[in-house]
């Protein structure tokens, strides 16, 4: 059976500190996905990024990085100089090939403040 | 745009009451989902669909059903509304892809839904 670990419940920074939102996952397959997700306080869940089993390659999108390692299960996601419109609750997910079903993480929730 | 719409986004009922939540896409996904968030316990899967009249469940049905005449629309049923499914309810629609799973879904607004 999958799982996702959050193990972090709140982070609290100051505007243009960098946070870093860890996650552990754990699954048999070999193939996977792996998302990151932002609930602001609206309620909707929004697509951040997605990452696939095969592709290890960290990326930096504007103002967000992800770090993903076989080796450790781990899927990491930085805001780099966060901003107030960034506090919400993020949650890491992940689902295995041909089966849709999404686990979360518990989520942690990230407060900036100014 | 994805639009998955939910019927309404607080709602008060009593105990005992047969509750429909509904939840409508617009993007002709074969895939939808319902899942229930509570603090602390991220979302977890209700109930699930990858076509019309089929349904399949999650990892916590227990109290609910589901409905799904339409491809764009999936309803989930309290059949006897208990205090414990206070919660937030969210419904989810994924399209089908050769790639399996190669894809995000786009979620609803939610339902706060507070039994009393």
């Amino acid at each position: 059976a999958q799982k996702v670990t959050q193990a972090q419940t709140e982070i609290s920074v100051v505007e243009k500190e960098d946070v870093t939102l860890d996650c552990v996952y754990e699954t048999r397959d070999t193939t996977y996905y792996l998302f990151w997700y932002k609930q602001p306080p609206s309620g909707e869940l929004v697509f951040l990024i997605r990452r696939n089993s095969f592709d290890e390659q960290n990326e930096i999108s504007g103002r967000y990085s992800w770090n993903f390692q076989k080796s450790t299960s781990s899927f990491n996601f930085t805001i780099t100089a966060s901003q107030v419109v960034d506090s919400a609750v993020y949650f890491c997910a992940l689902s295995e090939l041909n089966d849709y079903k999404l686990s979360f993480g518990a989520g942690t929730t990230v407060t900036v403040r100014a | 745009d994805v639009k998955v719409t939910q019927s309404s986004r607080y709602l008060v009922k009593r105990t005992g009451e047969k509750v429909f939540l509904e939840c409508v896409q617009d993007m002709d996904h074969e895939n939808m989902f319902w899942y229930r968030q509570d603090p602390g316990l991220g979302l977890r899967l209700i109930y699930f669909s990858y076509d019309v009249k089929m349904k399949e469940k999650g990892d916590i049905p227990e109290g609910y059903s589901v409905s799904r005449e339409k491809k764009e629309r999936f309803s989930l049923i309290l059949e006897s509304a208990s205090t414990n499914q206070t919660s937030m309810y969210l419904c989810a629609s994924i399209p089908l892809l050769r790639t399996g799973g190669d894809t995000e879904a786009f979620f609803g607004q939610g339902t706060r839904l507070t039994v009393v």
